[in-house]
């Protein structure tokens, strides 16, 4: 298996644009979880999906912060509008909630830069 | 899920064993121990999870005490690529809580 596929890898903006970022788990996994890491807060969960559904968004930080999962093969987290402090490496990481270990796969990450 | 607390850093002479300490005091009995370290600019990667007993795989030993207090992560012969953070994280193994808490983390040094 390819693991968790995640791009772009790198993505550079300006302030107020759209972003869209976008994760394929591996496949059989059924849970899904994006998580966001600066300097200053380290490693945040911002929303995980069980079975393409949401089922904790509690670390999204406001409105601006979207995520959907149409499939059970893709994911999307779209900012929008885009802001400076949004500047961070966003992981997508993904596991099979049913066995005993539950351990997650992650991504190689995209890092974005809001100017 | 339980706080855990690591040390920030630690320093190991390659080819000797890392032991990584962590505490976790407030334990429940349903939690679970997991490790998970971060190489420089890459994704976290599991490591070795465990209840109460010791475990071992291909990249460590998880031991954790009796009381369930207290575990160590080892890497019996650090080399050079295992330079990275360790991540101690508490949580219950639970098919709908498949939750993740990062701390900060132990950065740990291997050394020529």
């Amino acid at each position: 298996d390819a693991g968790v596929i995640q791009s772009p890898r790198h993505e550079v903006t300006e302030m107020g644009q759209e972003v869209t970022l976008r994760c394929k788990p591996i496949s059989g996994h059924n849970s899904l979880f994006w998580y966001r890491q600066t300097m200053m807060r380290g490693l945040e969960l911002l929303i995980y999906f069980n079975n393409n559904v949401p089922i904790d968004d509690s670390g999204m930080p406001e409105d601006r912060f979207s995520a959907k999962m149409p499939n059970a093969s893709f994911s999307t987290l779209k900012i929008q509008p885009s802001e400076p402090r949004d500047s961070a490496v966003y992981f997508c990481a993904s596991s099979w909630a049913g066995g005993s270990s539950y351990e997650q796969y992650f991504g190689p990450g995209t890092r974005l830069t809001v100017t | 899920d339980a706080k855990t607390t690591q040390p920030p850093s630690m320093d190991c002479a390659e080819g000797r064993a890392a032991n990584l300490p962590c505490n976790h005091s407030t334990i429940s009995g349903n939690e679970y121990v997991y490790w998970y370290r971060q190489i420089h600019s890459q994704g976290p990667q599991y490591i070795i999870h465990g209840l109460k007993n010791n475990e071992t795989n291909e990249m460590a030993s998880l031991i954790i005490t009796e009381d369930r207090k207290s575990s160590t992560l080892i890497l019996p012969h650090a080399t050079l690529r295992d330079t990275a953070v360790y991540y101690c994280i508490v949580r219950v193994a639970n098919g709908n809580t498949g939750k993740l808490i990062f701390g900060q983390g132990t950065t740990l040094q291997v050394k020529p």
